[in-house]
Parts: C-alpha cells; structure tokens; sequence
C-alpha cells in the first residue's frame, strides 16, 4: 500500500518555540495532491492547505509554513512562535489523481504549553 | 446550519444491534464522504457519493456496512449487527464539487462504542 507516514506521534513544545510536523508519502503516480488536517479536541478535521504535485513552491501562511519536496517524498508543515491553541492533532493526507480516496497518515499530537 | 452536522454526537450499542449515524452536509455540496477513525488512527476512507449516486464503496470493511444518499443531501451510514471491532469514530465530509482535489468540510463526528 501507498504510505503516508508521520513519524512524529507526540510533540511537546512549550508556547512560541517553532515546531515541525515530518510527513513522508509514498506514490507511483506523477500527479497527486498533498494535504494538511488539523483535529482540535471538538473532533471535526480542519483544512489547513492542499498542494499538488508539481507545485514545489514553499508557502507561508501566517504562522504557518509547508515544504514541499519531491526528491525526498516530504512535505513537511512548521509553525512559528506555537500558541497553546495550536494544539491538536495534525494529519497529513494524499490523494492520487482519479481517485476519490484520501489516505490520510496517523497524525502527530501537538501540544503546546503556556 | 453553516458546517457539517453529524447526529448522534456518541452511540453506545450492544454488540449485535444495529445502528444507523446521519450526516447533514453543506446545503448544495456534491459530493459526500465517510470515514472510520480509529483510536490513535488517522481516518480511513468507507464510501463516496456524488449527489444520489455511490460513485465508491471499497471502504466499506462488510457487508454489514451499507450507506445511502437518497436525495443528494442527507446521508445516513447504517450498520448492522454490530462488533466491537466497529468502535470508532464516524467522521463524514463533503465538498462542493465532485472528487477530492477540493478541500474537505468534515463534521465533529458519531462516536460508536459497541460493548
């Protein structure tokens, strides 16, 4: 099966360090999609952003930034200066082109003290 | 409402009951998801419509799984004589057009605890 691995299952940082979340996929397609979910306690699974696969680009969104890198099969997501509600878990997914399926990785539990 | 609602938020069932957990979308959303997600687990994929029609059911792990969409907006996922191994967390998403190169809205979730 086509992996999405985080090997990260708990981080602890404590409020304004910088944290990054690892995500490492596996794929045979040339074209797919990356995600990020955020899952605060409430449950629900946040968008946090969606790249596709020939888009290396790095971004930044706030606090918030993704590196995207095909050589390594990583897109790995770093906050800046953490904020207590920043915690939760987070996961990183794949979705291939054609398929309407997203495999989603285990997740890594942020937690962020004050 | 403006998000995705689930109902029941939780569900405690005997082993061998069946249960049936609804999935309110957003109004005009296309396209309608279930996921399991076990404890620890990152969610996994059950099944898939798009309006009335279940364009993929290869998620669903029996034949004691069955979901529907009958008029292309509220879902309801039903489970038939339930195991233990179907505790979990019932998560269901939709999107505004078809497939999932769209970003997802997902509910809170049913969680099902099967004694």
């Amino acid at each position: 099966a086509q992996k999405v691995t985080q090997a990260q299952t708990e981080i602890s940082v404590v409020e304004k360090e910088d944290v990054t979340l690892d995500c490492v996929y596996e794929t045979r397609d040339t074209t797919y999609y990356l995600f990020w979910y955020k899952q605060p306690p409430s449950g629900e699974l946040v968008f946090l952003i969606r790249r596709n696969s020939f888009d290396e680009q790095n971004e930044i969104s706030g606090r918030y930034s993704w590196n995207f890198q095909k050589s390594t099969s990583s897109f790995n997501f770093t906050i800046t200066a953490s904020q207590v509600v920043d915690s939760a878990v987070y996961f990183c997914a794949r979705l291939n082109t054609g398929f309407q399926k997203l495999v989603f990785g285990t997740g890594t539990r942020l937690l962020v003290s004050p | 409402g403006a998000g995705v609602s689930q109902s029941p938020r939780y569900k405690v069932a005997k082993r061998g009951q069946d249960v049936a957990l609804r999935c309110d979308p957003i109004s005009g959303h296309v396209s309608l998801f279930w996921y399991q997600q076990a404890l620890g687990q990152g969610p996994e994929f059950l099944t898939y419509f798009q309006n009335e029609a279940q364009l993929d059911k290869s998620g669903l792990p029996s034949d004691r799984f069955f979901a529907e969409r009958p008029e292309g907006s509220v879902s309801t996922l039903k489970i038939q004589r339930t195991q233990q191994e179907d505790s979990a967390v019932y998560l269901c998403a939709s999107s505004a057009r078809r497939g999932t190169n769209e970003k997802l809205f997902f509910g809170s979730g049913t969680q099902l605890s099967v004694l």
